[in-house]
């Protein structure tokens, strides 16, 4: 139980077009889900929360025009990359909590790997 | 502010033998839980133990086993009878309740040689 899913996996896009990512909570209802992108050999950083049904919450220093999150269903989040630029090529990786399950308990999907050329 | 110190970037260990891997952090609420994820080359994030700050008792899950000192404010995992398949990046991660927030450290790369 409690398995995430990314989509795709890998994205190899042009700079300037715009790449979305979906995360999928497959056998159980999230009505957060969070975030992450993770740079080559460094840690996690939060990008932002999402809330079914609300406006994302960002981090300091996330642009939220840049980086649109909408969480739609219980099962389902978007990040959506908008003209992305070579810097933005990074392993994003989302999580998701289980609506009845513990608070501080996230899943965590596989990552897509996104490279702008 | 909230932080996850690992002051060990790397680290390796023989087949079958015993690693520990450090941990310390910083907080000032009350509310919290600490975590270890395993990364594997295929990087996926993988929970490998969870400890409640409320709780004295040392978590434990098979081969691996944590040493939690609120007072010391570290939170090291020992991986005994190491085998191949734990060669992989860990990550500590602090969770605080009131802000509903994973920080995780800079990560730990772990390599068990055969």
């Amino acid at each position: 139980g409690a398995v995430v899913s990314q989509h795709p996996s890998r994205v190899i896009c042009k700079s300037g077009t715009s790449v979305k990512i979906e995360c999928r909570s497959l056998d159980f209802q999230a009505t957060t889900m969070f975030w992450y992108r993770q740079f080559p050999k460094k840690s996690l950083m939060l990008m932002a929360t999402s809330n079914e049904g609300s406006k994302a919450t960002y981090e300091q220093g996330v642009e939220k025009d840049k980086f649109l999150i909408n969480h739609a269903s219980l099962t389902l989040s978007t990040l959506t990359v908008t003209s992305a630029h070579p810097e933005d090529s990074s392993f994003y990786i989302c999580s998701a909590r289980d609506h009845g399950g513990g608070r501080e308990t996230q899943y965590f999907g596989p990552g897509t790997r996104l490279l702008v050329l | 502010a909230q932080t996850v110190t690992q002051s060990q970037p790397e680290m390796s260990v023989q087949e079958a033998e015993t690693v520990t891997l450090s941990c310390t952090y910083d907080t000032s609420e009350n509310n919290y839980y600490l975590f270890w994820y395993k990364q594997p080359p295929s990087r996926q994030m993988i929970l490998v133990i969870r400890q409640e700050a409320y709780k004295q008792q040392n978590a434990t899950e098979n081969r691996f086993s944590v040493n939690f000192q609120k007072a010391a404010k570290s939170f090291s995992l020992k991986i005994s009878d190491s085998q191949l398949g734990d060669t992989a990046m860990y990550f500590c991660a602090l969770y605080i309740y009131n802000t509903d927030k994973l920080i995780f450290g800079t990560g730990t790369r772990l390599q068990v040689f055969p």
